[in-house]
């Protein structure tokens, strides 16, 4: 079965770090294209990070420098390691699957497996 | 970065209803645009990629067209299930951002 599941969620003061992770079973998280998107208490979806199978990381401007994503290929998990904790850091943090498909002649991505997610909270 | 946004930011329909909802891009993102259905304490769900394109087991009450800046998510006849919050997302460049959502409630 194809599946992700987000764990080291937790409660963290202001400026505190935080590793979450992502154990992925079904595929290979090197060969995809996985990401985190979080969701803030009430708020909408916003995108934070992406790894790309070659290992190209891009960050939203929210979390630059202070959030790193990577992945242990031998544990088929993704991670983020999140420094430098804000209170607009708190949310619910999804990993997920981008797939490719081919259409109409370009590749188009994705997200179609997600985590249950895993909630951040940064408060003192 | 692209900017998106959604119309309305909520509705009420029945069930049988047909319900649209509209995205709109800041700029050209030709066809890379996925629709997604989030129920509250659940992660999304695909629903369409490529702007029109039905994800994998997803009932063909869906449907979504456009292309360029301006895009649309169709439920041609809305069932209890499709209650929820509907969000659009570009696919085109990084940060690959999202809309701020639809939610859809019940008449």
């Amino acid at each position: 079965e194809v599946q992700l599941v987000e764990t080291g969620g937790g409660l963290i003061q202001p400026g505190g770090s935080l590793r979450l992770s992502c154990a992925a079973s079904g595929f290979t998280v090197s060969s995809n294209y996985m990401s985190w998107v979080r969701q803030a208490p009430g708020k909408g979806l916003e995108w934070v990070s992406v790894i790309y199978s070659g290992g190209s990381t891009y960050y939203a401007d929210s979390v630059k420098g202070r959030f790193t994503i990577s992945r242990d290929n031998s544990k088929n998990t993704l991670y983020l390691q999140m420094n430098s904790l804000r209170a607009e850091d708190t949310a619910v943090y999804y990993c997920a699957r981008a797939s490719q498909w081919l259409v109409r002649g370009y590749y188009y991505y994705g997200m179609d497996v997600w985590g249950q997610g895993t909630t951040v909270t940064v408060s003192s | 970065d692209i900017q998106m946004t959604q119309s309305p930011s909520s509705l009420s329909a029945s069930v049988g209803d047909r319900v649209t909802i509209t995205c709109r891009a800041s700029q050209s993102i030709s066809s890379y645009l996925n629709w997604y259905q989030q129920k509250p304490g659940k992660a999304p769900k695909l629903l369409i990629y490529a702007a029109s394109s039905l994800q994998s087991g997803v009932p063909s009450r869906f449907s979504g067209s456009g292309s360029g800046t301006d895009f649309t998510l169709t439920i041609s006849s809305l069932q209890p299930e499709d209650f929820a919050t509907y969000y659009c997302q570009q696919s085109y460049s990084t940060p690959g951002t999202f809309g701020p959502g639809t939610k859809v409630d019940i008449k």
